[in-house]
């Protein structure tokens, strides 16, 4: 069964703690994606990585760390330094990081309390 | 500036009954545009995809409409059921160079269906 998974579904933090956000894909996709949505807003890019052990910076990456040691993980840390972390976190992958379609895991919703 | 805006920002319909979105792009050059449903908690799922030469593409009761020299497209919902009610987001593919493509994300429109 393919697919794209996030964990966990919710997640608290206490202001000054690091978080990590897990995303797992069984689909063999090299490009690999962190998004963040806001109510009222569309989605925005915080990182991407088109193949193992490279990755990109997104729109807003600041306060946000990632890592791409294996294909099918790409866990997203938020970190201390970012200032307003509550959000819906998406990972999403795709086949070849350009124009193909790009696959939603079920997102994280963090919450900063 | 948002390059994609989408209207309404929400709407409420009976069910059985036909609704249309809107999308207004800026982006270009332009690859592609996707409309992805998204229920309450969960990630977006693709329904269409058209590129420049399509302009017109149905999945089941979805039928979406590109007009590419207006930077215009609609998703139209036919006979629609309360599992239509999610939300519903553009997003259009720009290309920036060779190979190397961004998304743009529009805020999206939340419909509602009602008994």
């Amino acid at each position: 069964d393919g697919g794209i998974t996030q964990s966990p579904k919710y997640l608290f933090r206490k202001e000054g703690q690091n978080v990590t956000l897990s995303c797992e894909q069984n689909l063999n996709h090299d490009a690999m994606y962190w998004y963040r949505q806001d109510p009222g807003q569309g989605l925005r890019l915080i990182y991407y990585s088109q193949i193992v052990n490279d990755f990109q910076k997104g729109d807003i990456a600041e306060g946000y760390s990632v890592s791409r040691e294996k294909k099918e993980s790409f866990p997203l840390t938020v970190t201390s330094a970012q200032k307003n972390p509550t959000a819906f976190y998406l990972c999403a992958s795709s086949l070849d990081g350009g124009r193909g379609e790009q696959f939603f895991g079920p997102g994280t919703r963090l919450t900063v309390l | 500036k948002n390059q994609v805006e989408q209207s309404p920002q929400s709407l409420i319909i009976l069910e059985g009954k036909n609704c249309t979105l809107q999308c207004n792009y800026t982006v270009s050059p332009f690859s592609n545009l996707r409309w992805y449903k998204q229920d309450t908690g969960r990630g977006p799922v693709s329904l269409t995809i058209m590129t420049f030469s399509e302009n017109t593409k149905s999945n089941g009761r979805y039928t979406a409409t590109l007009d590419a020299d207006t930077k215009q497209s609609s998703l139209h919902i036919t006979a629609s059921q309360l599992s239509d009610s999610a939300s519903y987001i553009c997003v259009v593919t720009g290309v920036l160079r060779s190979n190397d493509y961004k998304l743009s994300f529009g805020a999206g429109t939340t419909v509602t269906v009602r008994a």
